[in-house]
């Protein structure tokens, strides 16, 4: 039931781009997309709900192919502050309103100057 | 606000011991939920509470037991610590609705030997 996210580990230098996916073996109600920065709590990035929504926050945006029971992370024109372990949170369409994430193992990104 | 706050930070345990670990919101949240997040894993879910009075189990409940008597509160009782049960451990909660974000604690960082 576990999403599993892919890469594992992403580095870059500072201005590339980067992706992340999350998939799923289950049809997907929503995803939830967040930052943690190492010995810190994990910080929201965004939710999606519907099947084909893109969201936006500054160069960082995702989307969500309900199809394809999957998510991507796009971090565009990467920042230093970037860096950090990106974890997908999914809701499966089987405890829809249960208001309970399973998360991804993690993508650790490090963004090099 | 606060938001969440959770104490101890920091907890050295033998094999054997028991203990409680404290969370608290101070948002008016339903939901609370405990996770444990292992060295370079991702967030597995050990309890949740969707209200006062109403708990239920996670992914690996085994060793841990939960109560909420009230909105704000929802500790996490280790009991027989094993050192299987090393980790940090992430309190969240959430208000309902499909567009919640779900907002982390600061974590406690357990060692148990």
């Amino acid at each position: 039931q576990q999403p599993v996210q892919s890469p594992q580990a992403v580095i870059l230098r500072e201005g590339e781009d980067a992706v992340i996916n999350c998939s799923s073996s289950k049809a997907l109600y929503s995803v939830h997309w967040y930052r943690q920065k190492h010995g810190e709590a994990p910080i929201f990035l965004m939710i999606l709900l519907k099947g084909g929504e893109q969201k936006g926050h500054d160069k960082i945006s995702a989307s969500f192919n309900e199809k394809k029971q999957q998510s991507s992370l796009y971090l565009t024109a990467s920042q230093l502050s970037y860096s950090g372990t990106y974890f997908c949170g999914t809701e499966t369409r089987e405890i829809q309103g249960a208001q309970k994430l399973v998360f991804g193992q993690g993508t650790r990104l490090t963004i090099n100057p | 606000n606060a938001g969440v706050t959770q104490t101890p930070k920091f907890r050295i345990l033998k094999i054997g011991q028991s203990m409680t670990l404290q969370c608290t919101q101070d948002m008016n949240h339903n939901y609370m939920y405990w996770y444990r997040q292992d060295p370079g894993m991702g967030l597995k879910l050990i309890y949740y509470s969707v209200g006062a009075g109403i708990t239920d189990k996670g992914e690996v409940p085994n060793g841990y037991n939960v109560s909420r008597s009230t909105t704000e509160d929802f500790p996490l009782r280790l009991e027989l610590a094993a050192p299987s049960q090393t980790s940090v451990y992430f309190c969240a909660s959430r208000r309902a609705g499909p567009q919640a974000e779900q907002y982390f604690g600061p974590g406690t960082r357990l060692t148990v030997t």
